[in-house]
C-alpha cells in the first residue's frame, strides 16, 4: 500500500463547476501538505501549501486538511478550461522532512 | 523569482549511450531532488542531496549516478541507456529545513532510441 493514495481520474467537469480533489494518507507523522498542478510535459507547479489541520484559501483554490481522518482536499471554485491539468498532492513530516511523498495525481478536464 | 533551472530541456540518445542532466537549484536552496516521470505516471523519486551529501535514495538504477557540487548544482549521469529510460526527469530544490516545500524545474525530456 502506498503512503499516499489519490484517485487518478480522469475527472471531467463543465466550466464553472466546483471541483473537489482528494488524497488519503496512512502516516500520522505527516504535518506539511502541498498541492501541485502539472500541465502536460511541464514541471509540477506549487499551488497550495498548508501545515497541520485546517483550511487555506487562495483565490479560487481552497486546501483543506483533516488530520484526524488523514484526508486532504483541494477545492477549485468556478473552474476554468485553463485548470485542466494533473493535480498532485504531496506531504512530508516533522522528522525526515527532506522526504516528500506524492500521490499518483488526478487528471482534471474542465470542458468549456 | 528565480526558479530551478534544468538543462538540457530535450535530448535524444541511442541505446547504450550516456547522458548527463544538469540542475541549478533556486538560490540559497541547499537540497536537490531528482525525479523520473514516465508517460502517464506520477514522479518517481530517484535520489536527493543535502549540503552536497546524498541524503536519500529511491528507485535509482545502478546505471545512474548523481552528485551535488560545491555551488549546489547537481548532475544526474545515466549510462548504458535503455529504451525504458525514456522519460521526463525533474529536478527540485528546497531550503532543506523543516516545513519547507520543494519547487520543481521544467524537466529534461530524455528520449532513448
Amino acid at each position: 500500500q502506498k503512503e499516499v493514495e489519490q484517485d487518478p481520474g480522469p475527472l471531467s467537469v463543465p466550466e464553472g463547476a466546483i471541483v473537489s480533489l482528494n488524497c488519503t494518507y496512512s502516516n500520522s507523522a505527516f504535518q506539511y501538505f502541498m498541492w501541485y498542478r502539472q500541465y502536460s510535459r511541464k514541471g509540477p507547479e506549487l499551488l497550495m501549501y498548508t501545515y497541520s489541520s485546517g483550511n487555506k484559501e487562495d483565490g479560487r483554490f481552497t486546501a483543506q486538511v483533516d488530520k484526524s481522518s488523514k484526508y486532504i482536499s483541494l477545492f477549485i471554485r468556478d473552474s476554468q478550461p485553463s485548470d485542466s491539468a494533473t493535480y498532485l498532492c504531496a506531504m512530508t513530516g516533522v522528522y525526515n522532512f527532506n522526504k516528500f511523498y506524492f500521490g499518483s495525481g488526478t487528471k482534471l478536464n474542465v470542458k468549456p | 523569482a528565480a526558479g530551478v533551472i534544468q538543462s538540457p530541456r530535450h535530448l535524444i540518445k541511442e541505446k547504450r549511450e550516456t547522458a548527463t542532466l544538469k540542475c541549478y537549484p533556486i538560490p540559497r536552496h541547499d537540497t536537490v531532488y531528482w525525479y523520473q516521470q514516465g508517460p502517464g505516471q506520477d514522479p518517481q523519486f530517484l535520489i536527493s542531496f543535502y549540503e552536497k551529501m546524498q541524503s536519500d535514495k529511491g528507485s535509482i538504477p545502478d546505471r545512474f549516478s548523481a552528485q551535488q557540487f560545491s555551488d549546489y548544482h547537481s548532475e544526474l549521469n545515466m549510462s548504458s541507456l535503455e529504451l525504458g529510460d525514456s522519460a521526463l526527469y525533474f529536478c527540485a530544490s528546497s531550503q532543506g529545513g523543516q516545513g519547507d516545500t520543494i519547487y520543481f524545474g521544467e524537466g529534461s525530456w530524455l528520449t532513448v532510441v
